[in-house]
C-alpha cells in the first residue's frame, strides 16, 4: 500500500530536549515536506526536499532542521523545542514535477 | 498579505444542495491549484488540481481557475453530510529552482441532512 508514515503520532516533551519525527514513504517520490498546522494559521511549510541532499526553507523554518540521505526518509529535527513550537506536524511527499502530494497521518507535538 | 486567503465560514448548505468554497491568492507566478478535504483529526486529502485557467470538472466537484482575477474556486454540487469537513485550497510556486506550496486557512463546510 503507498503510504507515507511518520513516528510518533503522538509526543509529549519539554522544553529544550531534542527530538526527532521520522517519516517515511513508500512510493520512491523525489519531494518531500513538512508542515506544521496551527489553529487560524492554517498549514504552513517548514523545509522541503526535491530529492536526496536537496533541502530547502518553507515558510517557517526557524527552530528546525532537516536532512534527506535517503529517497525515502526525511527526518524534521527540533534540537531545542519551544512551546510555541507545540502543534500538529505532517509529512507529505510526491512525485517530481507536478502530481499529488500525499500526506501522512500527522504527529501532535506538545512542548512543555 | 497572505499567500492564500480562504473565508473560514463555517459554511452551511441543506443536503442536495451546492456548496460554493472561493479562494484568492497573491502571487502572480503561483503555477498549481489544489483543493484537499480534512476531516477533523485526518490529515488532507486531494480532491481536485486544477493548472489553467477554466473549469475542470470532476464527478461532484468543479474546480475554476481564474489567473488574472487570482482566483479559484471549489464548487460540490449535490451536497452530501459526508462533504462535511475543512476544505483547504493550496497553491504551488516555483521560486527560482524552489517549489513551495502555500495553503489557506481552510472553509469548514457543514452539510446538513
Amino acid at each position: 500500500e503507498a503510504q507515507v508514515t511518520q513516528n510518533p503520532r503522538y509526543l509529549i516533551t519539554v522544553t529544550g530536549k531534542k527530538l526527532t519525527v521520522t517519516c517515511s514513504q513508500n512510493m520512491n517520490h523525489e519531494y518531500m515536506s513538512w508542515y506544521r498546522q496551527d489553529p487560524g494559521l492554517g498549514l504552513r511549510q517548514i523545509y522541503y526536499s526535491m530529492n536526496v541532499e536537496v533541502t530547502d526553507k518553507g515558510d517557517v523554518p526557524e527552530g528546525y532542521k532537516v536532512s534527506r540521505k535517503e529517497k525515502r526518509n526525511f527526518p524534521l529535527i527540533l534540537e531545542s523545542p519551544s512551546p510555541n513550537q507545540t502543534s500538529l506536524y505532517f509529512c507529505a511527499s510526491k512525485a517530481g514535477g507536478g502530481g499529488t502530494q500525499y500526506f501522512g497521518p500527522g504527529t501532535r507535538l506538545l512542548v512543555l | 498579505q497572505k499567500e492564500v486567503e480562504q473565508n473560514s465560514g463555517p459554511l452551511s448548505v441543506p443536503e442536495g444542495a451546492i456548496a460554493s468554497l472561493n479562494c484568492t491568492y497573491s502571487d502572480r507566478v503561483s503555477q498549481s491549484f489544489f483543493w484537499y478535504r480534512q476531516y477533523s483529526g485526518k490529515s488532507p486529502e486531494l480532491i481536485m488540481s486544477i493548472y489553467s485557467n477554466g473549469d475542470k470538472e470532476d464527478g461532484r466537484f468543479t474546480a475554476q481557475l481564474n489567473k488574472a482575477s487570482q482566483y479559484v474556486s471549489l464548487l460540490i454540487r449535490d451536497s452530501q453530510p459526508s462533504d462535511s469537513a475543512t476544505y483547504l485550497c493550496a497553491v504551488n510556486i516555483y521560486p527560482n529552482t524552489g517549489n513551495q506550496f502555500y495553503f489557506g486557512t481552510g472553509t469548514s463546510l457543514t452539510v446538513i441532512p
